[in-house]
């Protein structure tokens, strides 16, 4: 099992729609779970962070953690052609940072 | 306010010769992170340093990698001899401790990377 699992995509949304990218993970040790946006052929990027179990939320983006499924999802609401990026689902444990190879997310006007 | 600053951005080199990656982290982090990105392995932690100090290397693939940090503000990556299979992105990344928690809850600023070539 990986650490980290996450549909590789595409995910193809059209423009305005809500884009669900979800991911779980295999490390019950991991306190702190990160969201990375990466443009093709840029740096990865961090857009959210989230820490206890819940929702969490940022303009139009909103993080949901569940613990005691390990899993994690972003809502990216009102989605733009801007938004379209690999999205990386991060968790952060005590020994390590494990990013998986991440969701392509394609937003199409 | 700088970001994470590496160099050179683009390097082409030959199988068998030295290359020497760089990276600046943001001033006042004292962590440092060298992460290598390929299409079949995603993204791979290959080393961390704490206020200059490597603390694990478990990641660097092989004796031919090395990296140091001889101060806060200054950071390589060697490899040598350099193979085709090192063709990759490296990244670098900085964080600033906070203390009481794990270095991996730190948020990390990652660097624009350099696009490696080995002929």
């Amino acid at each position: 099992q990986k650490e980290v699992e996450q549909n590789s995509g595409p995910l193809s949304v059209p423009e305005g729609a809500i884009a669900s990218l979800n991911c779980t993970y295999s490390d019950r040790g991991s306190q702190s779970f990160f969201w990375y946006r990466q443009y093709s052929g840029k740096s990865p990027e961090l857009i959210m962070s989230i820490y206890s179990n819940g929702d969490k939320e940022d303009g139009r983006f909103t993080a949901q953690l569940n613990k005691a499924s390990q899993y994690v999802s972003l809502l990216i609401r009102d989605s733009q052609p801007s938004d379209s990026a690999t999205y990386l689902c991060v968790p952060g444990g005590y020994n390590k940072l494990i990013f998986g190879a991440g969701t392509r997310l394609a937003v199409h006007p | 306010d700088a970001g994470v600053i590496q160099s050179p951005r683009h390097e082409v080199t030959e199988m068998g010769q030295e290359v020497t990656l760089r990276c600046k982290p943001i001033s006042g982090h004292n962590s440092l992170f060298w992460y290598r990105q390929t299409m079949m392995r995603g993204l791979e932690l290959l080393i961390y340093f704490n206020n200059n100090v490597p603390i694990d290397d478990s990641g660097m693939p092989e004796d031919r990698f090395s990296a140091k940090m001889p101060n806060a503000s200054f950071s390589t990556l060697k490899i040598q001899p350099s193979e085709p299979r090192d063709s990759a992105v490296y990244f670098c990344a900085s964080s600033l401790r906070d203390r009481g928690t794990s270095v991996f809850t730190d948020t990390q600023y990652f660097g624009p990377g350099t696009r490696l070539t080995v002929l």
